[in-house]
């Protein structure tokens, strides 16, 4: 199957701070998605991008399909950020999403 | 719109003891999966139906079973509990496969003991 890593496993910001979060695949995709995890377990959809740039609010995503690799930028941190960031990434005609480990954000304020 | 539904949110059963989770899809997708993610770690594939035939099964022993109804909603069953059942079991719906964008439900939190 398809292997998925991110890192950094855990980050540590000061309120107001802007972080990158990397997430590499081993195979190519035709389904890349970044979800928030809160406290209670939910998974929150971010994006869905396969491919390109896409924007919302301070949260921005890149994913750069031909080198299997995607990027989750935050801006200007707030302490409602905090908790866990999964990448994952599925493939036709496979039904499955493959994860990785997470990143863990704490956001000081 | 709704989103995913799942039931009950929270279970507590005994070793060797049987559970079934529950599923409402978002409606109009007619794909469910399943996940397991015990804590620490990223969620693991269990199953995965698209009109009601199993499509996919990741690496789980046959205890684990599923089935999806004609309204898409699906259920997952647990026989013989073991200790390492527990785990937040998360149901995701999307339109077909994987392919398309995935959106989970809130989860059904199991500890056995």
């Amino acid at each position: 199957g398809i292997q998925v890593e991110q890192s950094p496993p855990d980050l540590i910001l000061q309120e107001g701070a802007n972080s990158t979060l990397r997430c590499n695949f081993s195979d190519s995709v035709n389904n890349l998605q970044w979800f928030h995890q809160n406290p209670w377990g939910q998974l929150i959809n971010l994006f869905y991008i396969p491919s390109g740039t896409k924007q919302n609010g301070r949260l921005s995503a890149t994913t750069v399909a031909t080198e299997r690799y995607s990027l989750l930028y935050i801006s200007s941190s707030q302490t409602t950020d905090s908790g866990v960031y999964f990448c994952a990434v599925g493939l036709t005609p496979d039904y499955k999403l493959s994860f990785g480990a997470g990143t863990t954000v704490t956001v000081r304020a | 719109d709704a989103g995913v539904t799942q039931s009950p949110t929270h279970l507590i059963k005994t070793r060797g003891q049987h559970v079934t989770l529950r599923c409402s899809p978002i409606s109009g997708h007619k794909s469910v999966s399943w996940y397991q993610q015990v804590l620490g770690q990223g969620p693991q594939f269990i199953f995965q139906y698209y009109e009601k035939e199993e499509r996919g099964r990741g690496n789980f022993p046959d205890r684990f079973s599923a089935r999806q109804f004609p309204n898409y909603s699906s259920e997952l069953n647990v026989n013989a509990l073991l200790l390492g059942d527990s785990a937040l079991y998360l149901c995701a719906s999307s339109f077909r496969d994987a392919s398309y964008e995935q959106y989970f439900g809130p989860g059904t939190r199991l500890t056995v003991t």
